[in-house]
């Protein structure tokens, strides 16, 4: 069974830092391309990055590229997403997603992060 | 960015019945490898989204065949017959032809 678990999430103040992590298991995580795709509190889904599964091709959303990163560690089954700068338009659930049959065939519960002062 | 126009945003119905959701893109998804990648999700009450149709008509694992989805170049369509309770909640379309991919505003099936 496909499990992605997230974590790192929280509230932290506009302008600090996060990193947020998923933990795949279930399948072969070093032969899949990830994504992290958000949602705002009572809206819809938004997009925010891609790494292929051997970490060449990395994608991002304008609204977050320069401020976000996103990696993965492949021997620990781990995709990251660090935060910096964050504004209070992050606030949103964060969710890591496997790139099989489409952008996100499987996606984990979520992770919210909450920017505010 | 490619704009997804989903309608009606809410679909009142009652258990038994067919309804059919819209979703509409600004340009076409139409890929240049010709596959249109045009894929549908619902998202249930405080659950994360859930791949139900994904190239415009083929139903994802486990999935049953009340759900059918169809359409091409900028109108698709996602049809759920016979609906059961367990299929209420918010129906996404997603786009992946273009860069970035992007959602539809979502549907909200409810009952009557």
């Amino acid at each position: 069974e496909v499990q992605l678990v997230e974590s790192g999430g929280g509230l932290v103040q506009p302008g600090r830092s996060l990193k947020l992590s998923c933990v795949a298991s279930g399948f072969t995580f070093s032969n899949y391309g990830m994504n992290w795709i958000r949602q705002a509190p009572g809206k819809g889904l938004e997009w925010v990055a891609y790494i292929s599964s051997g970490s060449s091709y990395i994608y991002y959303a304008e609204t977050v590229k320069g401020r976000f990163t996103i990696s993965r560690d492949n021997a620990k089954n781990t995709l990251y997403l660090q935060m910096t700068s964050l504004r209070s338009e992050d606030t949103a659930l964060y969710y890591c997603a496997r790139q099989g049959a489409t952008v996100a065939d499987y996606w984990g519960q979520g992770v919210m992060v909450t920017v505010s002062s | 960015d490619v704009l997804m126009t989903q309608t009606p945003v809410s679909l009142p119905v009652s258990l038994g019945g067919q309804v059919s959701i819209s979703c509409r893109s600004s340009q076409s998804l139409v890929h240049s490898d010709g596959n249109t990648y045009l894929h549908w999700y619902l998202q249930k009450p405080g659950q994360s989204p859930q791949l139900l149709i994904y190239r415009v008509s083929n139903r994802f694992s486990g999935v049953p065949d009340r759900f059918s989805g169809s359409g091409s170049g900028t109108d698709f369509t996602l049809k759920i017959s016979r609906v059961e309770p367990e299929d209420l909640g918010v129906y996404y379309c997603l786009q992946s032809t273009h860069f970035p991919p992007t959602f539809g505003g979502g549907t909200k099936l409810e009952l009557k």
